[in-house]
């Protein structure tokens, strides 16, 4: 079976530059998150979506970061403009939102603002 | 709010060793999963074992075991035999019931280095 799916692997793009990551979830599962791991504050949730719902992007860091679900096996995490700062790794994850499932990731974006 | 701790950004064992690595956490819910994940270099998280509150017995998954504390909120993976390539980082992972604020659900993670 195909796993949580993200594209890119690898961006590098300049300050200020648009950034679009995005995301395939595993087919039948209804919740979505996304995650940014930094060095200095590790893994942080992002935002989560239930049924395509954005339920709490309080994780969100600033109004530059948006994500959207339009439909059940899509999703994307844009940046703009995209500054420095915003290098880490954004991993998107899936599950069936069930307390207690487990969560699967995809192997991350990483990301590089220079 | 829920919070994880991890108190050992890096620790190293032998091969063929044992080690256990810590996690503490708070919590107000009385029924509630935690989980470790391993994170090798290449970035992907994999899921190493799952402790249910409601169960006492403490989980195990070959190599893998948990020492679950419930009353002192306490969630500790050890590693048996120790390989090469259990060398990573480690999250403890309390996830939440429900997305509420703000919550960092991952510990900071331990590094764990496996000395051949």
């Amino acid at each position: 079976d195909a796993g949580v799916i993200q594209s890119p692997r690898h961006e590098v793009t300049e300050m200020g530059q648009e950034v679009t990551l995005r995301c395939k979830p595993i087919s039948g599962h209804n919740s979505l998150f996304w995650y940014r791991q930094t060095m200095m504050r590790g893994l942080e949730l992002l935002i989560y979506f239930n049924n395509n719902v954005p339920i709490d992007d309080s994780g969100m860091p600033e109004d530059r970061f948006s994500a959207k679900m339009p439909n059940a096996s899509f999703s994307t995490l844009k940046i703009q403009p995209s500054e420095p700062r915003d290098s880490a790794v954004y991993f998107c994850a899936s599950s069936l939102s069930r307390v207690g499932n487990t969560i699967y990731f995809g192997e991350g974006s990483w990301l590089t603002v220079v | 709010a829920q919070t994880v701790t991890q108190s050992q950004p890096e620790m190293s064992v032998q091969e063929a060793e044992t080690v256990t690595l810590s996690c503490t956490y708070d919590t107000s819910e009385s029924d509630y999963y935690l989980f470790w994940y391993k994170q090798p270099p290449s970035r992907q998280m994999i899921l190493v074992i799952r402790q249910e509150a409601y169960k006492q017995q403490n989980a195990t998954e070959n190599r893998f075991s948990v020492n679950f504390q419930k009353a002192a909120k306490s969630f500790s993976l050890k590693i048996s035999d120790s390989q090469l390539g259990d060398a990573a980082m480690y999250f403890c992972d309390l996830p939440p019931l429900v997305c509420v604020g703000n919550m960092l659900t991952f510990g900071g993670g331990t590094r764990l280095m496996v000395k051949p």
